[in-house]
């Protein structure tokens, strides 16, 4: 049973560009999460998907981030415009429940510089 | 809101001696407790966990109890190794009246074990 996977793992962008990154769940897993990682410091959460549905976007800045979880296809974190302060590490990780007693399980990240 | 307090590192320990890094919580409710492990240009695995008080996760020599009475899950393991070398990370989970059970996490405390 393949893990999260994501991709890229390393992408470079120039300021104003567009950064799309993609997470595709462990197998029979319907819940996805997006953690934003800075430098030395944790992870933080952005936003928590379902199949085509947005549950909690509480962690994702309010303007040029959006996400989506089509039926069909991964997970699409996407930046607009780019800017040095969204150079980080992007955790995926998916569960196959919503309960908090399960554990969610992480992709390798994509780790996002802009220059 | 919920937050998750760790010591701060970096510590360094001699192979063969014994590890503890603090953990303590704010939490609404009763959370389910993790730590994760963070190994160098990696992804975090979970290392163990405990759903309700005075439960203890172990793995891989590693464990944890969920102290309720002091809102902690201190990190401990008798003998560390080199390979133990990493990042560990404390985080909650709990379910509020939304669906989400989003991670918290705390800042992460690097272990470097020398021989």
């Amino acid at each position: 049973n393949a893990g999260v996977m994501q991709n890229p793992r390393h992408l470079v962008r120039r300021r104003g560009q567009e950064a799309r990154l993609r997470c595709s769940p462990m197998k029979g897993h319907s819940h996805v999460y997006w953690y934003r990682q800075l430098p030395e410091e944790g992870l933080k959460f952005m936003v928590y998907l379902q199949k085509e549905n947005i549950i909690d976007e509480s962690g994702m800045p309010k303007e040029r981030f959006s996400a989506e979880f089509p039926k069909e296809g991964p997970s699409i974190l996407r930046i607009q415009q780019v800017v040095r302060g969204d150079s980080a590490a992007y955790f995926c990780a998916s569960s196959p429940t919503k309960e908090s007693g399960n554990e969610q399980f992480f992709g390798p990240g994509t780790r996002l510089t802009v220059l | 809101g919920d937050s998750v307090t760790q010591m701060e590192g970096p510590v360094t320990l001699s192979e063969e001696a014994f590890l503890t890094i603090n953990c303590t919580y704010t939490a609404t409710g009763y959370p389910s407790l993790f730590w994760y492990v963070q190994y160098p240009g990696e992804g975090l695995q979970l290392l163990l966990k405990a759903t309700k008080a005075d439960d203890k996760g172990s793995n891989k020599g590693f464990e944890a109890t969920y102290r309720k009475e002091t809102t902690s899950f201190h990190l401990e393991k008798g003998s560390v190794q080199v390979s133990d070398s990493a990042v560990y990370f404390c985080a909650l989970s709990a379910l509020n009246t939304g669906t989400a059970s989003k991670l918290t996490f705390g800042t992460g405390t690097r272990l470097q074990v020398t021989l």
